[in-house]
């Protein structure tokens, strides 16, 4: 099945930027999601395709075998584990990442 | 605003048989694919179905094809998870979540209910 490899942690300083990759064979052809999920707390979709009003602070790019989540002027607020996911049309299944912890210094 | 109300958790011994639903309401829910996922104590996400809005598309997790179930029922607004032959392996906090699109598929997950625990053990 489908693997998508992500850093089991990051650590950042407030205001600076974070990146947090999602790594899978070929995921720059496949639409790629990401969710926070904060402790104690069910998961939220950090970018939302279908809302008129984009995020500020946090942004996608995808290409290749990476795709790459960028949290701008980072917030202790954004301290949270981030996980990407992608559809997989060969297991016709829903594919989540490891996983990735944010640390706010 | 969207909601998502999961029930039907609990402890079950292994081997044994439980459902969950997840009453939605804030959404015109038969214009939307649903599914459920799964996260164990202190681990990562895991999906473990998905079904298209009018219940013609089902998805399984290979850990629970063939022991899971997935239903819709439009009338009454809800989702359901038939769960058999448990497993310890199965205890997790099960949620209920929207999909962005009415087909399995092109999913984004965009609204998350607040879970319910099953915990499989003798």
């Amino acid at each position: 099945s489908f693997v998508l490899t992500q850093a089991p942690s990051v650590s950042v300083a407030p205001g600076k930027t974070a990146r947090i990759t999602c790594g899978g064979n070929n995921i720059g052809t496949k639409s790629v999601h990401w969710y926070q999920q904060r402790p104690g707390q069910a998961p939220v979709v950090v970018i939302d395709y279908n809302s008129d009003r984009p995020s500020e602070r946090f942004s996608g790019s995808n290409s290749g075998n990476t795709a790459t989540l960028t949290i701008s002027r980072v917030e202790v607020g954004d301290e949270a584990d981030y996980y990407c996911q992608v559809w997989d049309i060969n297991s016709d299944q829903l594919v989540f990442g490891t996983g990735t912890r944010v640390t706010v210094l | 605003d969207v909601q998502l109300v999961e029930s039907g958790g609990g402890l079950v011994q292994p081997g044994r048989s439980l459902r969950l639903s997840c009453a939605a309401s804030g959404f015109t829910f038969d214009d939307y694919a649903m599914h459920w996922v799964r996260q164990a104590p202190g681990k990562g996400l895991e999906w473990v179905s998905g079904i298209s809005w009018n219940s013609d598309s089902i998805g399984f997790a290979d850990s629970v094809k063939g022991r899971f179930t997935i239903s819709r029922d439009n009338a009454k607004n809800s989702l359901y998870l038939q769960m058999s032959s448990l497993r310890p392996e199965d205890t997790a906090l099960y949620y209920c979540v929207k999909d962005t699109y009415m087909i399995v598929g092109a999913t984004q997950l965009d609204h998350w209910g607040q879970g319910t625990l099953v915990t499989v053990s003798s």
